[in-house]
């Protein structure tokens, strides 16, 4: 199993860009999330899905929109980016209900933005 | 709202033990959990408290008290790939699906 898989790993974008950061899960979970870290900073939640065809805004869901796709895949979209949104992005899934309430995280992409 | 507090940084020795304390201020939640990250990798689960009182994981442990407001990480015999920064977060009520919140996290230096 791969887990949690994110693309790109890099990207520079300029200011008003656009750009969609892919997600994808191979562990059967129900739940997705996307977060943000800054520098020094713990994460932040930014959207999630409980389940397919739903999603819920986090802590900082303003610039961002988000598309569960299917139960594998949750995807994050830029409409015009702004250096603010400068950051690592994480991606994460569990299993839902879920005791333990672990979370499993990709690798994270690292943007950009000038 | 919620917002856990966490010591920036901690130096320990290899070999040594080192406690990680975290304390919240927080409305109500299911659990307390613990995350490790390695510069800048993808966050690690390791340890989650539902309850109060010590769950122990090899030679990690951790512990809450929901009275106090605080829980802490405890790592044993400690080892050089164990500096990383370590973040607490708490599991809030999110309606369909548990919320993480996370604290800033504390990094750990290992010195020989």
């Amino acid at each position: 199993n791969a887990g949690v898989t994110q693309t790109p790993k890099f990207q520079v974008l300029k200011t008003g860009q656009s750009m969609t950061l892919q997600c994808a899960q191979d562990m059967n979970h129900n739940s997705m999330y996307w977060y943000r870290q800054d520098p020094g900073m713990g994460l932040r939640l930014i959207y999630y899905s409980a389940s397919e065809g739903t999603t819920d805004k986090g802590e900082v869901p303003n610039g961002y929109n988000v598309s569960r796709l299917n139960k594998r895949e949750f995807s994050l979209r830029l409409e015009s980016a702004a250096p603010s949104q400068t950051s690592v992005y994480f991606c994460a899934s569990s299993e839902e209900p879920a005791d333990s309430d672990t979370q499993y995280f990709g690798p994270g992409t690292r943007l950009t933005v000038l | 709202g919620q917002s856990l507090e966490q010591p920036s940084e901690v130096t320990a020795v290899e070999g040594a033990i080192v406690q990680i304390n975290c304390t919240y201020q927080t409305s109500g939640f299911y659990g307390l959990s613990w995350y490790q990250q390695h510069d800048g990798g993808a966050p690690t689960f390791l340890s989650y408290n539902a309850l109060d009182g010590l769950e122990e994981t090899g030679r990690f442990s951790s512990f809450l008290s929901r009275s106090d407001s605080y829980g802490y990480l405890l790592l044993q015999e400690l080892q050089m790939k164990d500096s990383a920064s370590y973040f607490c977060a708490v599991t809030g009520y999110g309606g369909a699906t548990n919320k993480l919140i996370f604290g800033t996290g504390t990094l750990l230096a290992v010195q020989p």
